[in-house]
């Protein structure tokens, strides 16, 4: 079965520029999260998305930030304009919860950005 | 609001000696439990959780952990560990009605050495 697919695994940008990941939550899952992993604040909920509809962006830190889910197989975090502490690992991760909180979320690899 | 305190950033242990990984949790509701493992550059993989019932909840690769509710803590054991579960693992809670809204502890990097 193929898990969750985040794309690019890895991206280098120069401050300023627009910064867009992408995540392909598991078939049949119909809850999408977006996390930030940091040393220093650790792993972060930025947003999560119901049947795609966002449901919880109190994570989200600014309006550089947003998030789109157009249909159940795909969604985009997008920075714009991108800034040095924007830099971070930002996982995906999907589940078949709805309005069950017991299952769990699958995570997929993480886009490690660095931002110059 | 939950919060998750994970005690030890980091535990070196030798290959198949025992290891017990510590969480606190904070909770003004009740709440689900789990534990996820992290190997470098992959992302968390779900080792086991607690719902309901019995305290003792076993997981994949040997692990167990145990609920105790009176002392709000949910530690993480193996009784004998390898090389390969050299990895970072988190705790995290979320409360148990709702949407699920995974709050995680700041990690525990287990070092196995032969």
């Amino acid at each position: 079965d193929a898990g969750v697919i985040q794309s690019p695994r890895h991206e280098v940008t120069e401050m300023g520029q627009e910064v867009t990941l992408r995540c392909k939550p598991i078939s049949g899952h119909n809850s999408l999260f977006w996390y930030r992993q940091t040393m220093m604040r650790g792993l972060e909920l930025l947003i999560y998305f119901n049947n795609n509809v966002p449901i919880d962006d109190s994570g989200m830190p600014e309006d550089r930030f947003s998030a789109k889910m157009p249909n159940a197989s795909f969604s985009t975090l997008k920075i714009q304009p991108s800034e040095p502490r924007d830099s971070a690992v930002y996982f995906c991760a999907s589940s078949s919860t709805g309005k069950k909180s017991n299952q769990p979320q699958h995570f997929g690899d993480g886009t490690r950005l660095s931002i110059l | 609001a939950q919060s998750v305190t994970q005690l030890d950033s980091q535990v070196p242990v030798f290959e198949e000696a025992p290891v017990e990984l510590r969480c606190n949790y904070s909770s003004s509701v009740s709440v689900y439990l789990f534990w996820y493992v992290q190997y470098p550059n992959q992302g968390l993989q779900l080792l086991l959780k607690y719902l309901s019932g019995s305290t003792l909840v076993k997981g994949i690769n040997g692990f167990e952990a145990e609920f105790n509710k009176s002392q709000t803590s949910f530690h993480l054991r193996k009784p004998s560990v390898h090389i390969s579960d050299t990895a970072e693992y988190f705790c995290a809670v979320s409360p148990n009605t709702g949407f699920q809204k995974l709050v995680f502890g700041t990690g525990t990097r287990l070092l196995v050495s032969p």
